[in-house]
């Protein structure tokens, strides 16, 4: 079972609500992950988290919280964001930060901002 | 930050073998090569990774020259389903590892 689920799968948020993304895995993994997606390009690396602790913040404004309350669940809360920040938003998770180890991804959240 | 360079896009006839070329010639002797795909509105989907040695599983081969400056994925037998953007990575110690994705490879299948 390599499986990373998100929800929800569709979003839409006005500029001043407040919202969360989830994402759980129960494949044991440490490392979990948010990437984001605009269209027609390439996935870009927000946050990792590495034993519940963020290891990486890719500069990501500050409206975008990230948070790990344990070891099979990441979200990402929502706050004051802009129509530019619409996109596919990817979770995914690995056994570890190991090079070796593969990461899996969620199938996304699809955020429309209005 | 990405290390390889891939054709933007790649025809292939249904049933035949497709094979996806990549450069990384600045690759370093403990990172890894991985290839994820990507089908449209989907999340990106693991395909095979490697170190060293050619590698081998149910969806493909992964063939690394001696040098390791290269690699090309092998998709034995494509189908229509296989049509989609097809990513090389190379995770970089330096940078924590990070799975950063290029632009791809755009892989059509054609019948």
């Amino acid at each position: 079972d390599t499986e990373v689920t998100q929800t929800p799968k569709h979003l839409v948020m006005g500029m001043t609500n407040k919202k969360s993304l989830k994402c759980e895995q129960h494949m044991g993994h440490r490392a979990m992950y948010w990437y984001k997606q605009k269209a027609k390009k390439p996935p870009e690396l927000m946050f990792v988290y590495s034993y519940e602790k963020l290891s990486i913040n890719e500069s990501v404004p500050s409206r975008f919280s990230p948070e790990c309350p344990n070891s099979s669940l990441l979200n990402l809360h929502l706050h004051a964001l802009q129509p530019e920040d619409s996109a596919l938003y990817l979770c995914a998770s690995s056994p570890d930060r190991n090079s070796g180890n593969t990461i899996y991804f969620g199938e996304g959240s699809w955020l429309t901002v209005v | 930050d990405a290390k390889t360079t891939q054709p933007t896009s790649m025809d292939c006839a249904e049933g035949r073998a497709a094979n996806l070329p990549c450069n990384h010639s600045t690759i370093s002797g403990n990172e890894y090569v991985y290839w994820y795909r990507q089908i449209h509105s989907q999340g990106p989907q693991y395909i095979i990774h490697g170190l060293k040695n050619n590698e081998t599983n149910e969806m493909a081969s992964l063939i690394i020259t001696e040098d390791r400056k290269s690699s090309t994925l092998i998709l034995p037998h494509a189908t229509l389903r296989d049509t989609a953007v097809y990513y090389c990575i190379v995770r970089v110690a330096e940078y924590g590892n990070k799975l950063v994705f290029g632009a791809g490879t755009i892989l059509r299948v054609k019948s």
